[in-house]
């Protein structure tokens, strides 16, 4: 089946920091979402984003379809960006493919 | 915004015990699934619907498991017997026809004693 790794796997921030996560992926994809688990172990729906680039606020992500690689933007950093951050893919098959989840902690 | 809703949000049962998890989907949503998430592990994929019968399922998904549609509104996830290894949250996900996006409800978290 596809392979979905995400880098870095934990990132500590201090407030007010950028950063950004990558996912890479290897086989072309229909579909490709970024996710966001709050505390309470919901998953939060970022983006959808199968190519192009998107934003929202204070997050934007950026999707390469033809390098098999997608980019997820924080600026910013605030505490309520901590979390588990997945990036999904979807290869053909109808059905997602998630990664391992990149770990944020921004510090106050 | 239409939002995929699942009921309930915390289920605790003893082993050999059944579950039913419950989902309502956005309304003219025709795909459904179900994925899984073990404590501290990344979330896995169960199974997909379409049109009334399973398109895809995981190897997870073994006998034990069942989904079905029963009025046309709520999709569920049955476990038969559950054992210490089915406690995960559990995620339903739906979506349309003009679109591969999923839609995740807030998941159900099923504690097996």
């Amino acid at each position: 089946g596809i392979q979905v790794e995400q880098s870095p796997p934990d990132l500590i921030l201090q407030e007010g920091a950028n950063s950004t996560l990558r996912c890479n992926f290897s086989d072309s994809v229909n579909n490709l979402q970024w996710f966001h688990q709050n505390p309470w172990g919901q998953l939060i729906n970022l983006f959808y984003i199968p190519s192009g680039t998107k934003q929202n606020g204070r997050l934007s992500a950026t999707t390469v379809a033809t390098e098999r690689y997608s980019l997820l933007y924080i600026s910013s950093s605030q505490t309520t960006d901590s979390g588990v951050y997945f990036c999904a893919v979807e290869p053909y098959d109808y059905k997602l493919s998630f990664g391992a989840g990149t770990t944020v902690t921004v510090r106050a | 915004e239409p939002e995929v809703t699942q009921t309930p949000s915390h289920q605790v049962t003893q082993m050999g015990q059944e579950v039913i998890l419950r989902c309502v989907p956005i309304s003219n949503h025709l795909y459904f699934y179900w994925y899984r998430q073990i404590l501290g592990q990344k979330v896995e994929f169960l199974v997909s619907f379409y049109n009334n019968e399973i398109s895809e399922k995981s190897e997870i998904f073994d006998d034990q498991f069942s989904v079905e549609r029963p009025d046309g509104s709520n999709f569920t996830l049955k476990i038969r017997s559950t054992k210490l290894e089915d406690s995960a949250m559990y995620f339903c996900a739906t979506r349309g026809d003009d679109s591969y996006e999923q839609y995740f409800g807030p998941g159900t978290r099923l504690t097996v004693t």
